[in-house]
């Protein structure tokens, strides 16, 4: 039962334009979101994050956005870079769960120039 | 800068064959976590660890046990190898009540390949 999903598997945008990446979960319970971001043949690192108490977060570049009524969150990244290609994967945390994060599986951005 | 460290690379091994995958980290962090990426399955969690000889399965425990007999040390074992465990494996580490809540750091994978 994946409950966090991610339902593009790959998507590809130029240079200069916005990247929106999504991202749906199922159990209500999830309190915390994160987004990470992998290279290949690099662990993931962490991008940016989110509480439900907030509907959006933003950080330079990249802002997630999170809609509590349909367990919906999204990140936007402006303007896409070519250094932003990668696999960027979503997570969702409850609290008091020592810090156990449950997973999409992953959309692998490509920015063209 | 958090770091963590896993002991290989890249791994060949065989069916049946014993396998230790070592893990790391040198921030003092509780939490330890063992994952295992497989293409259109993202990450999935086999086993955590939220003190010294603490564990707790994941999403995906079988075939795998693991050890943690020192707090900066977390190892993944597969009893008996099999070919449907050939994967990139992820541990990673986190603390408590850090200002980015639950947030993990990774190391840089294990490419584990089983004949």
């Amino acid at each position: 039962d994946q409950q966090v999903k991610q339902n593009s598997p790959s998507l590809s945008v130029q240079e200069g334009r916005i990247s929106i990446l999504n991202c749906d979960y199922t159990n209500s319970m999830f309190d915390y979101f994160l987004w990470y971001k992998k290279y290949p043949a690099e662990g993931p690192t962490f991008l940016i994050s989110i509480s439900s108490i907030k509907d959006k977060n933003e950080d330079g570049r990249f802002t997630v956005f999170l809609n509590k009524s349909a367990k919906h969150l999204s990140l936007h990244i402006v303007p896409s870079q070519p250094g932003d290609s990668a696999v960027y994967f979503c997570a969702a945390a409850r609290t008091g769960t020592a810090s156990k994060l449950t997973f999409g599986t992953g959309t692998r951005l490509q920015v063209t120039l | 800068d958090v770091k963590v460290t896993q002991s290989s690379r890249y791994l060949v091994k065989r069916t049946g064959e014993k396998v230790f995958l070592e893990c790391v980290q040198d921030m003092d962090h509780e939490n330890m976590f063992w994952y295992r990426q497989d293409p259109g399955l993202g990450l999935r969690l086999i086993y955590f660890s939220y003190d010294v000889k603490m564990k707790e399965k994941g999403d995906i425990p079988e075939g795998y046990s693991v050890s943690r007999e020192k707090k900066e040390r977390f190892s993944l074992i597969l009893e008996s190898a099999s070919t449907n465990q050939t994967s990139m494996y992820l541990c990673a580490s986190s603390s408590i009540g850090t200002l980015s809540y639950n947030e993990q750091f990774f190391g840089p994978g294990t490419r584990l390949t089983v004949l």
